[in-house]
């Protein structure tokens, strides 16, 4: 069975850093292109960031640019978000996803970041 | 990048087809063929009913189905049932490297 397990969201201080992890089993990691998405409460899926299954490319929105970071360890099947200078923009369910091609699946159940004082 | 245009919300009656708009540009869905639609139950994760404007995941139900014409691409549900009530995104990959989603559109089934 496909699983990809979002952990690491919480509540943080605006100007704070969070580390976000997608725990993959089931498929081939390394074989995925790896993307995080993010869905503010009551509104739209945002295209956040991705990177290149043996993590040599990065990819990144402009409104993350500069401030978040993704990474994955492939003998780990982990991918990672470390967001950093966190603003109340941020606040949102944060997904990742496997791409293959051009398609999102699967995706994970999601991990909520509150960015509040 | 701004979001593709989706109408906010569509209903139908259950059996009737109904059909969800997605506009873009010339710099997303109107130059590649790489539009996927997935669709969303309130609290939950999406899921992939489209992808490449048309092809459907193994498995998944033949009263959806996808279509491009030009910047815009659609995204079609025939026979609608109640099941079928949640929100639809589209999204494309894009000339900068990047993805774009949707605005996103909620169907209720009336």
């Amino acid at each position: 069975e496909v699983q990809l397990v979002e952990s690491g969201g919480g509540l943080i201080q605006p100007g704070g850093s969070l580390r976000l992890s997608c725990a993959v089993s089931g498929l081939t990691f390394s074989d995925y292109w790896m993307h995080w998405v993010r869905q503010a409460p009551g509104k739209g899926l945002v295209w956040v960031s991705r990177i290149r299954g043996d993590g040599r490319e990065t990819n990144y929105a402009d409104s993350v640019k500069g401030r978040f970071t993704i990474s994955r360890d492939n003998a780990k099947h982990t991918l990672y978000l470390q967001m950093d200078s966190l603003e109340a923009d941020d606040t949102a369910v944060y997904y990742c996803a496997g791409v293959l091609g051009a398609r999102f699946d699967p995706w994970g159940q999601g991990t909520l970041v509150t960015v509040s004082s | 990048q701004s979001a593709l245009t989706q109408p906010a919300s569509v209903s139908g009656s259950p059996g009737q087809s109904i059909t969800i708009s997605c506009t873009g540009t010339s710099s997303d869905v109107g130059a590649y063929n790489y539009v996927s639609w997935y669709q969303q139950h309130p609290g939950k994760a999406p899921k992939l009913i489209i992808y490449d404007v048309y092809k459907r995941p193994s498995g998944l139900s033949n009263r959806f189905s996808g279509s491009k014409s030009g910047n815009t691409a659609s995204l079609t549900i025939s026979g609608l049932q109640a099941e079928d009530e949640a929100d639809y995104y589209c999204t494309s990959y894009t000339g900068s490297i990047t993805y774009v989603f949707g605005t996103g559109t909620k169907v209720t089934v009336l």
